[in-house]
């Protein structure tokens, strides 16, 4: 099992309502990720970050942000949650120089 | 569009059977890997083929890779119960130092 958590792992929220997706890893990774996921089908990358205060936006535009301020602490934040935001959010990282990524158990945002 | 394409999308076998999935991919690539997710859980690697690399083992997973013809295989021999979940590719394209997955085969045994 790898050292990397997410919370909460299911959250149903109503529209326009303000959510930070947390994910930490104790693993001392300097790369982290995260992927979006609908079910049945492919991850797209939303975000990554490199190391502390390093962020960049992903393959897949998203209207989240996130930070990263601790090397272990990788958050994303919606502002103001659509239905269309419904979806499953899986965080991952990895050394960095290793190409294997390390999963945590996901995040599955369901609004309302 | 995305980088990888799978097919079967889905796969259905009795157990003790073999596996077959393959992967096709647009671009260069410096790796490709291969990721198993339970349902509704996160990913978990499975094994790495390196573009220099023509054919990899780990236990029941055996792994080819043809980089002319941008394409790799994953067989899973001796097929259990605890096999059934959804298979990713993943490839690492060079210079890009990111992932890219593809749609994923959905492998069901039977018992």
């Amino acid at each position: 099992e790898a050292d990397i958590y997410q919370t909460p792992r299911y959250l149903v929220i109503g529209t326009g309502k303000k959510i930070t997706l947390e994910c930490s890893q104790t693993m001392g990774h300097d790369k982290m990720y995260w992927y979006q996921q609908d079910p049945g089908m492919e991850l797209h990358l939303i975000h990554y970050s490199y190391g502390v205060n390093s962020t960049e936006k992903g393959d897949l535009s998203s209207e989240s942000t996130v930070s990263r301020i601790r090397t272990e602490h990788f958050p994303l934040t919606l502002e103001s949650a659509r239905p269309s935001h419904t979806s499953q959010y899986l965080c991952a990282s990895n050394t960095d120089r290793g190409y294997e990524q390390y999963f945590g158990p996901g995040t599955r945002l369901t609004v309302t | 569009s995305q980088q990888g394409e799978e097919d079967p999308q889905a796969l259905s076998i009795q157990e003790g059977e073999n596996a077959t999935m393959n992967c096709s991919y647009k671009t260069s690539i410096n790796n490709l890997q291969w990721y198993r997710q339970n349902s509704g859980r996160g990913l978990v690697h499975l094994i790495l083929i390196r573009s220099n690399e023509r054919e990899k083992h780990s236990g029941r997973l055996r792994v080819t890779l043809d980089t002319s013809k941008k394409s790799s295989s994953l067989l899973i021999t001796a097929s259990r119960a605890a096999d059934t979940a959804s298979y990713f590719c993943a490839t690492d394209r060079a210079g890009a130092q990111k992932l890219v997955f593809g749609q994923g085969t959905r492998l069901t045994i039977n018992p």
